[in-house]
């Protein structure tokens, strides 16, 4: 049992390369979610999923993509990828009225 | 829109003081969170609740969800304690504070 795993843990990139984090969980939970998280922002939802095949926008998701094509991963994508994607990226899952679990998080540099 | 915040942002307490972290938010919610960030960045769930009040060894949390308001509370605190703690509230989807962080002095 795992629990939440992210792929990759660090990755550097040209601004402009493309790229896909993974994030797998093997509790058969509902509901993923994808956060970044900046000094002085706090965890901010980038995008959600309330179940297999659903994706929902969170409060900053301009420049992502999301697919839940499995219910035990949740893909975040970035087509173009920008310096202010620079950031943290954690992943979490959870049951509709449970406590979420989190992935290590995945260091992202964007030059 | 969900607004959490959390207060005091920073705080520096002596080894073995009776710690408390505060939580609000605007909406009604399904249930509040709880968690620790460690140096390092690893975040782990200490709590979830919904009502009244948790306790796990020198941790307590408690919520009134009439005044929108949780604190989480550490008894005998130590440098081990020392983390961001974070509130997160859970209606369809997670929201959260910045972040308290905590540095406990031996």
């Amino acid at each position: 049992n795992a629990g939440v795993t992210q792929t990759p843990k660090f990755r550097v990139l040209k601004t402009g390369q493309s790229m896909t984090l993974l994030c797998a969980q093997d509790m058969n939970h509902e509901y993923m979610y994808w956060y970044r998280q900046d000094p002085g922002m706090g965890l901010r939802l980038i995008h959600y999923s309330v179940g297999e095949g659903t994706t929902a926008k969170g409060e900053v998701p301009d420049g992502y993509n999301v697919s839940r094509l499995k219910k035990q991963n949740f893909l975040l994508g970035l087509e173009s990828a920008a310096p202010s994607q620079t950031s943290v990226y954690f992943c979490a899952s959870s049951y509709a009225d449970t406590e979420a679990f989190f992935g290590q998080g995945t260091r992202l540099t964007v030059v | 829109k969900n607004e959490v915040e959390q207060s005091p942002q920073n705080l520096t307490a002596q080894e073995g003081e009776f710690i408390t972290i505060n939580c609000s938010y605007s909406v009604g919610i399904s249930a509040l969170h709880w968690l620790q960030q460690h140096p390092g960045g690893g975040i782990v769930s200490l709590f979830m609740l919904s009502s009244g009040k948790k306790k796990h060894g020198r941790l307590i949390a408690t919520i009134n969800i009439q005044e929108k308001h949780s604190s989480l509370h550490i008894t005998a605190s130590h440098p081990r304690d020392s983390a961001v703690y974070i509130c997160a509230v859970k209606d369809d989807k997670i929201i959260f504070g910045k972040g308290t962080r905590l540095h406990i002095l031996p």
